[in-house]
């Protein structure tokens, strides 16, 4: 069964720091996924990783994917009080029915 | 706004009912995706739909069911509701089949069973 972590699961850093927040899951995925979340919101679309040591970023966000460590990571630069959200991982494979498992997010609170 | 419609925005209703959550995915994309966000469970994928056709299944329960329908739209259907029930339903949309691509979300329905 496919399971995903993260960790930290709370955050709570200061502007300006940097910091990584960890995605592993159990299994072979053939994609990954990062997600944000504001209070109250839908989900916002981050990075789509494919293949292993993908690396995307976007503003102060970088997101990288290790297939054979089972492990992501999205990598916070200088952290704005902006980035503050919940931010999720997910995974799935490419079985004859695609599944997608959340991890349980981390929430994220940069203070001024 | 990420272009997928989700109708009602929120749903009040009483044990044992039935509701019906409709979702619009953006124009032109195939694939509708159900998930179910609680404090208890997290995220859960519940269903996909591809074309028409049930493309994935995760964590439905039985009570539950879906279609998508020939414009595309999609509806999930609640029914026996139990207290537990009560959590944010999301759609969201990709373009094809498979989720290589990301998907794009709903604002979401909060159902709330009484």
């Amino acid at each position: 069964e496919l399971k995903v972590e993260q960790n930290p699961l709370f955050l709570s850093m200061q502007e300006g720091k940097n910091y990584t927040i960890y995605c592993n899951y159990s299994t072979t995925s053939d994609r990954l996924y990062w997600y944000r979340q504001d209070p109250g919101k839908s989900l916002e679309s981050l990075f789509v990783l494919l293949s292993n040591g993908a690396v995307k970023q976007e503003g102060r966000l970088m997101a990288s994917l290790d297939t054979k460590a089972r492990l992501s990571t999205l990598h916070i630069t200088a952290a704005v009080h902006d980035l503050s959200a919940t931010y999720f991982c997910a995974v799935d494979r490419l079985t004859s029915y695609d599944k997608v498992i959340f991890g349980p997010g981390t929430s994220l609170s940069v203070i001024p | 706004d990420s272009g997928v419609t989700q109708t009602p925005k929120h749903l009040i209703t009483a044990t044992g009912q039935r509701v019906t959550l409709r979702c619009s995915p953006r124009s032109g994309d195939l694939s509708v995706y159900w998930y179910q966000q609680s404090l208890d469970q997290g995220l859960q994928f519940l269903i996909q739909y591809y074309n028409g056709e049930e493309r994935a299944k995760g964590n439905i329960l039985e009570r539950f069911s879906a279609q998508q329908f020939p414009d595309l739209h999609s509806e999930l259907n609640l029914s026996s509701l139990e207290l537990g029930d009560s959590a944010l339903y999301f759609c969201a949309s990709s373009p094809i089949g498979t989720s290589s691509y990301e998907q794009y979300f709903g604002p979401g329905t909060r159902l709330t069973v009484t």
